[in-house]
């Protein structure tokens, strides 16, 4: 069964780069699959940020790709979020996720999510 | 790109069954069976319980169940029970190669 956790800074300055590793067990990525990034204000919907595949290929939202960067590393079998110059509206719980389906973009099995704070 | 558009909420007795919309375009919902849905409790993960339009992961109760026309994509919870009380997001893949969610659907089990 394979198994996701997500991993960073709970609490990052204005400004400042707000980092997330999701860390894989269960599953080799190298082996394939689309792996996602997907954050939920608190008490708003959910927002998908982007996903990579298991080359490095990458998809972001429009919205927010001029400030993502996702990145995968086969051999610690974990992949990577960062969101540059991060402000309060930034302040949400992210998860990631595994995809499922023929497009392979929909999140199919999840971490627990981490909640993450923007303040001075 | 916009969310999807779903019901702010949807109700129903016990034992009951209900439908939840999610409202696209021809660039996303429209243009794929590639719509999904999302089961999400208070503080929990959301849960994937359709995928493509209508199928269900290993687990997920034949009571939940999907389909499409059009723009339109469809959840219907069938025999409603107290646990199907929750949060429900749609999903779908976009001719961009993104992805995009629906606002969002609050379940209310009466």
């Amino acid at each position: 069964q394979v198994q996701l956790q997500e991993s960073g800074p709970g609490l990052v300055k204005p400004s400042e780069t707000l980092s997330l590793t999701c860390t894989v067990s269960g599953y080799s990525i190298s082996s394939g699959y689309y792996w996602g990034w997907i954050r939920q204000p608190p008490g708003k919907g959910l927002e998908w940020i982007g996903t990579v595949y298991h080359d490095g290929t990458t998809y972001r939202n429009p919205s927010l790709k001029s400030r993502v960067t996702i990145s995968v590393d086969t051999s610690k079998n974990q992949f990577s979020l960062k969101v540059t110059s991060v402000t309060a509206a930034d302040t949400a719980v992210y998860y990631c996720a595994r995809g499922a389906g023929g497009s392979g973009f929909s999140p199919g099995y999840w971490g627990q999510g981490t909640l993450v704070t923007v303040s001075p | 790109q916009s969310a999807l558009t779903q019901p702010a909420s949807v109700s129903g007795s016990p034992g009951q069954s209900i439908t939840i919309s999610c409202t696209g375009t021809s660039s996303d919902v429209g243009a794929y069976n590639y719509v999904s849905w999302y089961q999400q409790h208070p503080a929990k993960a959301p849960k994937l319980m359709i995928y493509d339009v209508s199928n269900r992961p290993s687990g997920v109760s034949n009571r939940f169940s999907g389909s499409k026309s059009g723009n339109t994509a469809s959840l219907t919870i069938s025999g409603l029970q107290a646990e199907d009380e929750a949060d429900y997001y749609c999903g779908s893949y976009t001719t961009s190669i993104t992805y995009v969610f629906g606002t969002g659907t609050k379940v209310t089990v009466l």
